[in-house]
């Protein structure tokens, strides 16, 4: 069964650190880009950053650009978010998710095919 | 930078009715990379649409897209309750993923 399986968040104080993983299973993790989004109470969807299969290349979210920093592990099947300087507006629910690609005819689709259930963030003093 | 608007913010329909929701890119981009989601209270997003206008396996054939330039839609026929949810468009870049702000539909 393909699974996403986020841990490690939970309450801390503007200005810490929490880093939160992703556990994959069910499918060749390391032939996969992955991401993390996230989602304030009460929001909408935001991406967060994403990495490539191999590490090669990561992508950040202007608004986590220098903070936060992603990772994998592919022996372990495990993604990585380490979030740091934490502030209010970063309280959300965090997912994991697969980057989905597909060639019909010759045409390449993307998306985001498998997700997590989600680890909660709140930044609270 | 990119920025996708959704319309319409909130809707209400019966079962039955055909409903299209949109999808505005502030500029062009690539039918490739625009997909859309569904979100239900409590779960995780699903993917509905990719490219467009491709439907992943287990997808039902209710759910379609179309659109390209800068003009998406997505549209649902034969409304039930079970799709009650909120639909997100998403701009999937190489360097930038992108959501739009999401469409809020209930069936009732």
């Amino acid at each position: 069964q393909v699974q996403l399986v986020e841990s490690g968040g939970g309450l801390v104080k503007p200005g810490g650190s929490l880093r939160l993983s992703c556990a994959a299973s069910g499918f060749t993790f390391s032939d996969y880009y992955m991401s993390w989004i996230r989602q304030a109470p009460g929001k909408g969807l935001e991406w967060v950053s994403k990495i490539s299969s191999l590490s090669t290349y990561t992508k950040y979210a202007d608004s986590v650009k220098g903070r936060f920093t992603i990772s994998r592990d592919n022996a372990k099947n495990s993604l990585f978010l380490q979030i740091n300087s934490l502030r209010a507006e970063d309280t959300a629910v965090y997912y994991c998710a697969r980057e989905y690609n597909a060639v019909v005819d010759g045409a390449s689709f993307y998306g985001m095919d498998v997700w997590g259930q989600g680890t909660t963030v709140t930044v609270s003093s | 930078e990119i920025v996708l608007t959704q319309s319409p913010g909130t809707l209400s329909l019966s079962p039955g009715e055909r409903e299209t929701l949109s999808c505005r890119a502030s500029q062009s981009v690539s039918s490739s990379y625009l997909a859309w989601y569904q979100q239900k209270p409590g779960q995780a997003p699903r993917l509905l649409i990719a490219g467009a206008s491709s439907r992943p396996t287990g997808i039902p054939d209710r759910f379609s897209g179309s659109g390209s330039g800068t003009d998406f839609t997505l549209t649902i026929s034969r409304l039930e309750p079970e799709d009650s949810a909120v639909y997100y468009c998403q701009y999937y870049g190489s360097s930038v993923i992108i959501f739009g702000q999401g469409t809020r539909l209930e069936i009732k």
